[in-house]
């Protein structure tokens, strides 16, 4: 099963926002609403920021959103901030009690 | 509160085996699968498989259904995980997740283990 496709790379400066693109196929992202979104800093385990697609875990930044368009989930992060800067994997079901992940993309905050 | 403790950094020969612990508290233990997913040095994330941890079906990843085995003990609120047939390119940190966590949704993972590093080197 290949990876979900992200950008390797993004980037933005503290206060704007920025998007992260999580491509999959008809098989994952596409027939299921069911995208999670981890944050992962440096030697640190990597940390749920939205689940089943748009939802935020209780007590969450709401600076974090996600969204779904066809086999593309997305993440933004609004207002951004200096420790905001890590990587961000995306994960879809994949169906059949299967999971798959995305490839990661590193987020520098300029 | 939830909490997942994994066992501590392994080193193992190519070949060999590595068996690797979780141990749950904060929650029913039964009530709430685990999935394992590793990641290598600078690498993605990869998920592994999962354990019902009531009635002890599993789920493996193809990458890995031929040499990793899940099992669990109740009594000890521990769930392991086993990867034989070492090879260089399994050097990792291997980490256990509780799905859901947040609503009635199981199709994510609100709780991580630290993480165990395990390097094979010979």
């Amino acid at each position: 099963q290949s990876a979900l496709t992200q950008p390797a790379s993004v980037s933005g400066s503290p206060g704007q926002s920025i998007t992260i693109s999580c491509t999959g196929t008809s098989g994952d992202v596409g027939t299921y609403n069911l995208v999670s979104w981890y944050q992962q800093h440096p030697g640190k385990a990597p940390k749920l920021m939205i689940y089943e697609g748009s939802k935020r875990p209780s007590g969450f930044s709401n600076r974090f959103s996600g969204s779904k368009s066809g086999n593309t989930a997305s993440l933004t992060i609004s207002g951004l901030q200096a420790e905001d800067e890590a990587d961000y994997y995306c994960c879809s079901y994949a169906g059949s009690g299967t999971w798959v992940f995305g490839g990661g993309t590193k987020l520098t905050v300029l | 509160q939830v909490q997942l403790v994994q066992s501590g950094a392994e080193v193992k020969e190519p070949g060999a085996s590595v068996k690797v612990s979780c141990k749950a508290s904060g929650y029913t233990f039964s009530s709430h699968s685990l999935h394992w997913v590793r990641q290598a040095p600078g690498q993605r994330l990869e998920w592994m498989g999962w354990i019902n941890v009531d009635n002890t079906n599993t789920k493996y990843s193809k990458n890995f259904q031929d040499r990793v085995t899940f099992t669990r003990d109740t009594s000890a609120t521990t769930a392991y995980m086993e990867l034989s047939s070492l090879r260089f390119e399994d050097t990792a940190v291997y980490y256990c997740a509780r799905e859901g966590g947040y609503g009635s949704g199981s199709y994510y993972w609100g709780y991580w283990g630290q993480g165990t590093l395990v390097t094979v080197s010979s």
